[in-house]
């Protein structure tokens, strides 16, 4: 696999359940994102992790956890989520921007679509 | 924090003919202005951006403007084709420190390129 990848693709949960979500980034970047894209919404910047460390918290609920085990890895813990939680959930890596002036493309994975019933 | 609208939210033209999509951001400290393109069911990918020591970029039939002091920029595409039909997006950040490359992105505008 190559680029940026996301499992599951599709996902449907009971608002009781607990899952999570996992990407993974086969480009050797040290920076990981994730996004929640909700129709007609643009797109929201939830977590960002810098060399493994959560460097941004963009005042996301606590039902959303976040774990990032590795550069490579990222996982999006889901529990007791409401219906409008219901979105495309996209994962994306790239360089660390933060050590360096320039910044750098952001790769996209395909994304979770997720509905909560 | 920084707030970035996109003008207009469809766009349809004709095969051949350009078009443009507008986008104002309020962070005047913002410096780097990414574009995404979106195709159906796909991922967004980066299509061409610009950083704010630059008024111009051109890729092929692509090129985005960056008006510093109206706090604005511009996507253009010339010579429309077909696939080119998707949702565009902007977005815009503080490149390096504490901005740890968070993009604030508009609200996308979907183009329709008719043959």
């Amino acid at each position: 696999e190559t680029g940026v990848t996301q499992t599951p693709r599709h996902l449907v949960m009971g608002m009781t359940n607990k899952k999570s979500l996992k990407c993974e980034q086969h480009l050797g970047h040290n920076a990981m994102y994730w996004y929640k894209q909700s129709a007609k919404k643009p797109l929201e910047l939830m977590f960002v992790y810098s060399l493994e460390e959560r460097v941004e918290n963009n005042s996301v609920p606590s039902r959303f956890s976040p774990e990032c085990p590795n550069s490579s890895h990222l996982f999006l813990h889901l529990h007791t989520l409401q219906p409008e939680d219901s979105a495309l959930y996209l994962c994306a890596s790239s360089q660390d921007s933060y050590r360096d002036t320039q910044p750098y493309e952001q790769y996209f994975g395909p994304g979770t679509r997720l509905t909560v019933t | 924090g920084e707030n970035v609208e996109q003008h207009p939210s469809t766009l349809s033209v004709q095969e051949g003919d350009s078009a443009v999509i507008k986008c104002t951001y309020s962070d005047s400290a913002s410096n780097y202005f990414p574009w995404y393109k979106q195709e159906l069911g796909k991922r967004p990918q980066l299509i061409i951006d610009i950083r704010s020591n630059v008024g111009e970029k051109k890729d092929q039939r692509i090129a985005v403007t960056l008006n510093k002091t109206a706090k604005h920029f511009s996507l253009h595409i010339t010579e429309t084709q077909p696939e080119d039909s998707a949702v565009y997006f902007c977005a815009a950040s503080l490149a390096g420190g504490t901005s740890y490359g968070k993009l604030t992105f508009g609200q996308g505008t979907i183009l329709t390129v008719h043959p």
